[in-house]
């Protein structure tokens, strides 16, 4: 069935890199956009950054700008989000989402993966 | 603006009518959807575009817009859809998704 797994989250101190990957399974994954969205405890969803199928368009938050970089595997079928100069308002839940129209990253998110909690602390 | 505004919290007696609100300057332009999200879940959508709800999705859920204001109505709130519900549209350049703070739906 159509699926997006998280993973590569976890404890990191203040300055610190992560790099979550997203397995994706059951959908044509090169023809998606794909985004990147958290979720801080306890409070609302947050878009981070989308790649186009061939890398050509990427778009990011200004919160994350400069410090995370998205990138994709075709052959793989995997998202990637690499995770720089972490700092400690980072601390949430990281999804990747596939948008319901292919070529469309800014409308609806129809699939979702479960999240990986990244937090950043001392 | 590219904010997106959405009551923190609402509450519906079981059975009857409710409706959540996401205001934003972008919703004049662009449609809004909806997502229900429970404890320890991803969200899953619920509605979205002029007038679509994904396969599975119950029919008590719809939306509207009108001017700067998207809604998500549910008629007839059961007690499993106290959730909380997030929107989201795109930026005013139509280039970046936002989201709104999500609203808390309590079902008395």
């Amino acid at each position: 069935q159509v699926q997006l797994v998280e993973s590569g989250g976890g404890l990191v101190k203040p300055g610190g890199s992560l790099r979550l990957s997203c397995a994706a399974s059951g959908f044509p994954f090169s023809d998606y956009y794909m985004s990147w969205i958290r979720q801080t405890p306890g409070k609302g969803l947050e878009w981070l950054s989308y790649i186009s199928t061939s890398d050509l368009i990427i778009y990011y938050a200004d919160s994350v700008k400069g410090r995370f970089t998205i990138s994709r595997d075709n052959a793989k079928n995997s998202l990637f989000l690499q995770m720089n100069t972490l700092r400690v308002d980072d601390t949430a839940v990281y999804y990747c989402a596939r948008p319901i129209a292919p070529a469309d990253p800014g409308g609806a998110f129809d699939v979702w993966g479960q999240g990986t909690m990244v937090t950043v602390s001392s | 603006s590219s904010e997106l505004t959405q009551d923190p919290a609402v509450s519906v007696a079981l059975g009857q009518t409710v409706r959540i609100t996401c205001q934003g300057d972008s919703v004049r332009n662009y449609f809004a959807s909806w997502y229900q999200q429970k404890p320890g879940q991803a969200p899953i959508l619920v509605f979205y575009g002029k007038n679509n709800r994904p396969s599975g999705v119950p029919d008590r859920f719809s939306g509207s817009s009108s001017g700067d204001t998207a809604s998500l109505t549910i008629t007839g709130a059961q007690a499993e859809d106290e959730a909380d519900y997030h929107c989201n549209s795109r930026d005013i350049s139509g280039n970046r998704p936002v989201f709104g703070g999500g609203t808390r739906l309590t079902v008395l």
